[in-house]
């Protein structure tokens, strides 16, 4: 069956371009979640949505951060403005509902600022 | 503020022993705690879970401990393969995942 998968997989950008990065969660998964790896690093928590809302909103770097989930289905993740520090993998999950149930992550996105 | 920390970054292991992965976790309400894998390029792999009111849950060829007195978790692989070497990562979870820093297993012929 299909997993979580993430578009693109890279993304090369230079310093001050805005960039979109795009989720399609496991069908049916309600939670998806959003997350930032930097290199040897573990994961940082950016953003969950429970359906098309988004309660917890705290992991967001700045407000150069936005995501948005419609339909339940698709999400995306928009970073304007980038700063070389974005530099990263971002890596989306999904589960069937939230809290208590594993997280099934895609392969990320690896975004380089250059 | 919460944390989950690994007491070993790294572990090396002759193929066919036993690995073990410590993690330390600080939040005590924590309920729900999992075991991901993560090999080069690719996203974390859920292993193995486990509740706070169990301390012990076995999969296959591993095997998840939770001591809830001292805030402990542990991984451990029996019969450690080659296709086994990735960083491993303990999560806790109360009203979120927290996710540790990793530590890497390689695994020697």
């Amino acid at each position: 069956g299909a997993g979580v998968s993430q578009s693109p997989s890279n993304k090369v950008t230079e310093k001050g371009k805005d960039v979109e990065l795009r989720c399609d969660p496991i069908s049916g998964h309600t939670a998806l979640y959003w997350y930032r790896q930097r290199l040897g690093q573990g994961l940082e928590f950016l953003i969950y949505f429970q359906g098309n809302s988004a309660p917890d909103k705290s992991g967001l770097p700045s407000d150069r951060f936005s995501a948005e989930r419609t339909g339940e289905s698709v999400s995306t993740l928009t970073i304007q403005r980038t700063q070389q520090e974005d530099s990263a993998v971002y890596l989306c999950a999904s589960s069937p509902n939230w809290l208590g149930q594993p997280q099934h992550f895609g392969d990320g996105t690896r975004l380089s600022i250059l | 503020g919460e944390s989950v920390g690994l007491h070993l970054p790294t572990l090396s292991v002759q193929e066919g022993d036993n690995s073990i992965i410590n993690c330390a976790y600080s939040n005590s309400a924590s309920d729900y705690f999992i075991w991901y894998k993560q090999e080069s390029g690719k996203g974390p792999q859920f292993i193995i879970d486990i509740r706070s009111n169990m301390d012990k849950r076995q999969g296959q060829r591993v095997t998840v401990l939770l001591n809830k007195t001292v805030k402990h978790l542990s991984l451990q692989i029996a019969a450690t393969q080659p296709g086994d070497s990735a960083v491993y990562f303990c999560a806790e979870s109360l009203d979120k995942l927290i996710f540790g820093t990793g530590t890497r297993l390689q695994v020697f012929p």
